[in-house]
């Protein structure tokens, strides 16, 4: 594909329903990260992944916030029992080399938690 | 924890004005990425600086690194409106994680 897709694009959802986003990197890109972006904030690092395995959880808010990614392709972040504070734009981005390199960012999931 | 300082938050100027924008790191940073993002769109990579010292310019924009890698800025020269958006910086340390700024929102009076 030509860029990082994410989908859906909006979600809407009642607090306490989980939630899955996807995300389809770019082919070949061996890196993957997930960002919360808060309305007139700069995106917080939420986890990476090196092809299919898990290597930086650190950002994840709480337990009820979890990250795959089983073949080092797409990517699904889902979010159990929402609460208002997870609304935010879910940012996905990839990177095609190991080492910190530039990142392509997707479009964004638009959460919302009423 | 580790973080980056972005200032100022907004930036409102007259099309034709420069514009800068500054990142600073309480502790050192491997490097230092700057990203833009439109209004209503997702961040967009401009440039990525690694050595101490460092300045690299792309067109009307310049980017730089200082000496003691815990800073950086980014200046525009003579602004139009399509330079109206957010820029982040975003730095690591040392690992492939990145610490984004809070941002400076660009405005331009046309």
């Amino acid at each position: 594909g030509a860029g990082v897709s994410q989908s859906p694009r909006y979600k809407v959802a009642k607090r306490g329903q989980d939630v899955a986003l996807r995300c389809d990197p770019i082919s070949g890109h061996v890196s993957l990260f997930w960002y919360q972006q808060a309305l007139g904030q700069g995106p917080e690092f939420l986890t990476y992944f090196q092809n299919e395995a898990q290597l930086d959880k650190s950002g994840l808010p709480s337990d009820r916030f979890f990250a795959e990614r089983p073949e080092g392709s797409v990517s699904t972040l889902k979010i159990q029992r929402t609460q208002q504070e997870d609304s935010a734009v879910y940012l996905c981005a990839s990177s095609l080399e190991v080492a910190s390199y530039e990142q392509y960012f997707g479009p964004g999931t638009r959460l919302t938690v009423t | 924890g580790q973080q980056v300082m972005q200032i100022p938050q907004y930036q409102h100027v007259q099309e034709g004005e420069d514009f800068t924008t500054y990142c600073n790191s309480s502790t050192t940073l491997s490097n230092i990425q700057w990203y833009k993002q439109r209004p209503g769109g997702h961040p967009v990579f401009l440039i990525q600086l690694v050595k101490s010292g460092e300045v690299k310019k792309q067109k009307r924009l310049t980017f730089q690194f200082g000496e003691a890698k815990k800073n950086s800025s980014l200046h525009i020269t003579a602004t139009q409106t399509t330079d109206v958006g957010t820029y982040f910086c975003a730095g690591s340390f040392g690992n492939e994680k990145l610490t984004f700024g809070t941002g400076t929102r660009l405005t331009i009076i046309p």
